[in-house]
């Protein structure tokens, strides 16, 4: 069945670990996007890829990169972590031009203590 | 500058009534038009998508479009406690590379 998958899908980690959060997908959509949130609040854009060697930064980019080797998969990493990372990671996709709206992975929630 | 504006609410019906979910946008030019539902601590879920003025219906759920005055809206009938959610408007606007999701409407669906 196609879908798209995060990993893991709760992650507590020290302050200064790098960190690598993962996103596959089997739909063959070209591209993907990574979102960051908090509960209860806003859905804020981190990076997004149109394809294969292709990253674009969002509103939230500054502390993590992202890169796009092969059209299923889309990690994110994180540096340094620091508390200020505590969050819910969201992964989704869609096909080129968005008509279809994006189909969203479950979420990695992290914790930096 | 983009805007996709939602009431965070709680919007709050009782079970069995009529959920209008309300939301406009910046751009006169903007094409395509997504709602998702989105339970606590969850990811949000496409429930509805509209391209062309006018109603949508699937099931329970009809989403409006009105181009012209720049507002898409989400009707839920009988409402049911498991529709208690955050519903997110999301609008593909000319120009901009990625979705413009607002900041949602809080919907609590009492028994």
């Amino acid at each position: 069945e196609a879908d798209i998958y995060q990993t893991p899908r709760y992650l507590v980690i020290g302050t200064g670990k790098k960190i690598t959060l993962e996103c596959s997908q089997t739909m063959g959509h070209d591209k993907m996007y990574w979102y960051q949130q908090d509960p209860g609040m806003e859905l804020h854009l981190i990076h997004y890829s149109y394809g294969v060697n292709s990253t674009e930064k969002g509103d939230l980019s500054s502390e993590s990169t992202v890169s796009r080797i092969r059209t299923e998969h889309f990690p994110l990493t994180l540096e340094s972590a620091r508390p200020s990372h505590t969050s819910q990671y969201l992964c989704a996709s869609s096909e080129v031009g968005d008509s279809g709206g994006y189909t969203f992975g479950s979420g990695t929630r992290l914790t930096v203590v | 500058q983009k805007e996709v504006e939602q009431n965070s609410g709680p919007l709050s019906v009782p079970e069995g009534a009529i959920a209008s979910l309300n939301c406009t946008y910046s751009d006169r030019g903007s094409q395509s038009f997504f709602w998702y539902r989105q339970y606590s601590g969850k990811s949000p879920e496409l429930i509805m998508s509209i391209y062309s003025n006018g109603d949508k219906e699937d099931g329970r759920f009809t989403a409006q479009l009105n181009k012209a005055s720049q507002y898409v809206s989400l009707l839920i009938r009988d409402s049911q406690p498991s529709d208690s959610a955050t519903y997110l408007c999301a609008v593909n606007m000319p120009g901009y590379s990625t979705l413009t999701f607002g900041k949602g409407t809080m919907l609590l669906v009492s028994p």
